[in-house]
C-alpha cells in the first residue's frame, strides 16, 4: 500500500514568506508527527495529532508555526514570516495506534531552504 | 540539552564482518527505544525496537541490546553488507509517541 507521502519535496522561500508543507498520512492511521530534522542533526519533535485533535505541540518552535488536520487524515504544518534558521527538513510520520503508540512510519520529507 | 547521544558520527566496516552502532541517554523515563535506517533523500525507516522491560530483541541480523544501568544501547549488525551504508538513529519515547533522537551514525560497509 501507499506510505507517507509530503509536497513539495523542495521549497524555495525569501525571507519573510509564508510556507505550507503537506502530509498525506497513511490511509487510516489515527496518528499524526512533524518533525523538523536540521542539516547533520537528528529529527526533532514537532507537533502530534490524534485524529483531528491536536495533543502535543510542545516542539513547535514559536508561534509562527502552526499545524492542522482537519479532517482527521491530511496535515498541514504552516510557517509563517520564515527566517533563515527555519531551513530544514520537515518530516511527517504517522502510526495505526491511538496515544501515539506503534511504529512511526515516515514520509520522505519537505526540504525547505530559506534565502 | 541531548537526552539522546550517538558519539560516533561514522563506521566503517567490511562486508561480512559486525557493525556495532553505540547510543547514550540520559532520561531513565524512556520507556521504549528504536533504531531507524536512513537513506539520502528518503524518510528515516523503522529497523527494530525494544522496550525498556527487555535487555535484548533480535530480527534476523539485526539485535538490539539494552543496559539500563549503564543507560546504553548498541545495534549489532551481522554480517554487514553493502547495502547496510545509511545513516542510523537511536531514538527513545517518553509516550505518547513523542520520540527523542540521536544525531546519527554513518555507517559504510565496504565491499
Amino acid at each position: 500500500g501507499a506510505g507517507v507521502s509530503q509536497s513539495p519535496r523542495y521549497k524555495v522561500a525569501k525571507r519573510g514568506q509564508d510556507v505550507a508543507l503537506r502530509c498525506d498520512p497513511i490511509s487510516g492511521h489515527v496518528s499524526l508527527f512533524w518533525y523538523q530534522q536540521a542539516l547533520g542533526q537528528g529529527p526533532e519533535f514537532l507537533t502530534y495529532f490524534q485524529n483531528e485533535a491536536q495533543l502535543d505541540k510542545s516542539g513547535l518552535p514559536s508561534d509562527r508555526f502552526f499545524a492542522e488536520r482537519p479532517e482527521g487524515s491530511v496535515s498541514t504544518l504552516k510557517i509563517q514570516r520564515t527566517q533563515q534558521e527555519d531551513s530544514a527538513v520537515y518530516l511527517c510520520a504517522s502510526s495505526s495506534l491511538r496515544d501515539g503508540a506503534g511504529t512511526q512510519y515516515f514520509g520522505p520529507g519537505t526540504r525547505l531552504l530559506v534565502l | 540539552d541531548q537526552q539522546v547521544k550517538q558519539n560516533s558520527p561514522s563506521l566503517s566496516v567490511q562486508e561480512g564482518r559486525i557493525s556495532i552502532l553505540n547510543c547514550d541517554y540520559t532520561n531513565s523515563m524512556f520507556d521504549y527505544f528504536l533504531w531507524y535506517k536512513k537513506y539520502p533523500a528518503e524518510g528515516p525507516t523503522f529497523l527494530i525496537s525494544i522496550s525498556s522491560i527487555k535487555d535484548k530483541n533480535e530480527d534476523g541480523r539485526f539485535t538490539v541490546f539494552l543496559n539500563k544501568s549503564a543507560k546504553h544501547l548498541s545495534l549489532h549488525i551481522v554480517p554487514s553488507q553493502p547495502g547496510d551504508s545509511a545513516v542510523y538513529f537511536c531514538a527513545a519515547s517518553l509516550g505518547r509517541g513523542k520520540l527523542i533522537f540521536g544525531q546519527g551514525t554513518t555507517l559504510q560497509v565496504k565491499p
